[in-house]
């Protein structure tokens, strides 16, 4: 099984700063890689799908990078609305989420 | 405006079984692979099973390999879990999906509660 490691587990980022998660795969997944949004008591929101094609209505504001094991999402100008938790999951093998980064108001 | 409606989850006792639903509206539902998801109170999420859009292929976690079965009705826009053999380990919010890579499109969940 591919095991997707996230860190950091929280990160507290100030308003109007930048973010940047982190998502490693155990064994390469290629671009296999989307991530996720999820707000308390919500469904999880695809941002990002191909480790950096936005999904339909996604801000220009969420970036994604990356290709092999190592990847990235960036959120740039963070607003109110952006804190919550964010899951990488790939789709190479099977499907695995990593276990999540809570960006939190700093 | 395309949505998902899952129905079906409740509390069971261990060794029981349940059939969750989930009605398709705004988009053509036979057009897409379909998934489950879930994820258990407070944890992350786990891909449990996908079918095909036809319905013709199914595949599944191991953790519920022979337990659960995915199916679909494209006449009636609707996607099933049968789950069998229920564990308290099964306790979660059942999400379904539409995705056969990326979820893009999910449902707002239906809880299964497995306990005595």
């Amino acid at each position: 099984e591919i095991v997707m490691t996230q860190s950091p587990a929280t990160v507290s980022v100030s308003p109007g700063e930048r973010a940047t998660l982190s998502c490693r795969a155990s064994q390469s997944i290629s671009r296999k890689l989307a991530w996720y949004q999820q707000k308390p008591g919500q469904p999880p929101r695809l941002l990002i799908y191909d480790a950096s094609t936005r999904a339909t209505g996604i801000s220009a504001r969420f970036s994604g990078s990356g290709s092999g094991t190592e990847f990235t999402l960036s959120i740039s100008s963070l607003q109110s609305e952006d804190f919550a938790v964010y899951y990488c999951q790939q789709y190479s093998e099977w499907h695995t989420f990593g276990q999540g980064t809570k960006l939190e108001i700093k | 405006q395309a949505q998902l409606v899952e129905s079906g989850g409740g509390l069971v006792k261990p060794g029981g079984s349940l059939r969750l639903a989930c009605v398709a509206s705004g988009f053509n539902f036979s057009g897409h692979y379909m998934s489950w998801i879930r994820q258990a109170p407070g944890k992350g999420l786990e891909w449990l099973s996908y079918i095909s859009n036809s319905g013709s292929y199914g595949n599944y976690a191991d953790s519920v390999k022979g337990r659960f079965t995915i199916s679909r009705d494209n006449t009636k826009n609707s996607l099933y879990l049968q789950m069998n053999s229920l564990r308290a380990d099964d306790t979660a919010v059942y999400y379904c999906a539409r995705a056969g890579r990326a979820g893009d499109l999910w449902g707002q969940g239906t809880l299964v509660t497995v306990s005595s």
